[in-house]
């Protein structure tokens, strides 16, 4: 079965760059997309970026500036880079696999991502 | 960027009894539409996709419709477990994006 697991810091200082990695297991990363998703407090679901296997990404033009996805297909991971963070970026952050004729159908449990000086 | 709006915000329900939740997206997705169900402290679930496909192990009494810009999700008789959060989303163009959300709760 497969699942997605979220690691990386609880806590990010303001300005500084928020790191995140998944890891998918019971299942290979070279098949679909995966995705960077993340809801703030009281807010909704926000998509992120994606990323194939190859490399061929996606961002949010929202985000696209400060955003950078990178896949390491050896290791199963993918990782998200959010740089230049402020108080408005925290959220809980999941990551997903997409499908383009079925969204996103499995997703990790997500991590909360606080940015606090 | 396509808005979805969902309404209503809050639907309060009694066990054993209909729910019927509503989502409108600002332009045309097609068929191109999820439905997600949240739990706090998990992840979000698929439940539907293509506006009415039931994803896998996703019981009977979840039932998807709706095309273009209407969208509804009905759960036929509530059971204490589907009381959670639900999302519908697009995914017809990029960004994908999601409504804000219907609280089921127990009436």
């Amino acid at each position: 079965q497969l699942q997605l697991h979220e690691s990386g810091p609880g806590l990010v200082k303001p300005s500084e760059t928020l790191s995140l990695t998944c890891t998918v297991s019971g299942g290979s990363i070279n098949s679909y997309f995966w995705s960077w998703l993340r809801q703030p407090p009281g807010k909704g679901l926000e998509w992120i970026a994606y990323i194939y296997n190859s490399g061929n990404t996606n961002y949010n033009p929202s985000l696209k500036s400060r955003v950078a996805i990178s896949v390491d297909t050896s290791k199963n991971h993918f990782s998200l880079k959010l740089s230049s963070v402020t108080a408005a970026d925290t959220a809980v952050y999941y990551c997903a696999r997409g499908r383009s004729s079925v969204a996103f159908d499995v997703w990790g449990q997500g991590t909360m991502v606080t940015v606090s000086s | 960027e396509i808005v979805m709006t969902q309404s209503p915000a809050t639907l309060s329900v009694s066990p054993g009894e209909r729910a019927t939740l509503s989502c409108r997206a600002s332009q045309s997705v097609s068929s191109n539409l999820a439905w997600y169900q949240h739990k706090p402290g998990q992840a979000p679930r698929l439940l539907i996709y293509g506006a009415s496909t039931r994803a896998t192990g996703i019981p009977a009494r979840f039932s998807g419709s709706g095309s273009a810009t209407e969208f509804t999700l009905t759960i036929s008789s509530l059971q204490s477990e589907d009381f959670a959060l639900y999302y519908c989303q697009q995914y017809n163009n990029w960004p994908w994006t999601f409504g804000q959300g219907t609280k089921v709760e127990i009436k």
